[in-house]
């Protein structure tokens, strides 16, 4: 089946610093990938669409220039959070759409903690 | 705006028993409709899903339930385990393109 791989699982970091959350589609090409925000006990926010190729299209509310999202391949898909700060601290989860018969298959998350 | 809306938001069941969780929706150009199992600090693993013609789709324990003129969906999950004891969220989607999730159901399976 298809699997999306997001490393890390889990990452502390202190205020201030940045963080890099990579996705990647290891059995199939991903010109379309989604990150969503996860809070304890709560559904997934989607965060941004990434295009391959092309700008991540943010959704309302959602800062973009906190968020950095890069799609340079069919295969990969980062987030960066820029600048973190402790409200930043969640569940990031990426997904990506493997054809039909798959669906909408999701990384395993990152856990996110900054202190 | 939900887009999908799920209940109930808590379930308790006792092994053995079905456990039911409902999903309604209004934008009728929906047309895949799959259910997610997560587990706590995991991502959403797809557990099942249908389209809207079909009613009714079971793989194993699982069986999703499909009324397209209520505009509604169901999961049931027959014979009941501790191990199915997770959150699951139901969604819907035009074409594959942006998924809308319900809120989430987090199941209790007691032995």
């Amino acid at each position: 089946g298809a699997v999306v791989s997001q490393h890390p699982s889990w990452v502390i970091c202190k205020s201030g610093t940045s963080v890099k959350i990579e996705c990647r589609s290891l059995d199939f090409q991903a010109t379309t990938m989604f990150w969503y925000r996860q809070f304890p006990k709560q559904s997934l926010m989607l965060m941004a669409t990434s295009n391959e190729g092309s700008k991540a299209t943010y959704e309302q509310g959602v800062e973009k220039d906190k968020f950095l999202i890069n799609h340079a391949s069919l295969t990969l898909s980062t987030l960066t959070v820029t600048s973190a700060h402790p409200e930043d601290s969640s569940f990031y989860i990426c997904s990506a759409l493997a054809g039909t018969d798959y669906g909408y298959t999701f990384g395993s998350g990152t856990r996110l903690t900054v202190v | 705006q939900q887009q999908v809306k799920q209940s109930p938001q808590s379930l308790i069941v006792q092994k053995g028993g079905i456990s039911i969780i409902n999903c309604a929706y209004e934008n009728t150009a929906f047309d895949y409709f799959p259910w997610y199992q997560q587990f706590p600090g995991k991502g959403p693993a797809l557990l099942i899903a249908i389209r809207p013609d079909v009613s009714e789709k079971k793989e194993g324990r699982f069986t999703i339930s499909f009324n397209k003129s209520a505009k509604q969906f169901s999961l049931h999950i027959m014979d009941s385990q501790p191990g199915d004891s997770a959150t699951y969220f139901c969604a819907a989607s035009i074409a594959g393109n942006q998924f809308y999730f319900g809120t989430g159901t987090s199941l209790t399976v007691i032995p």
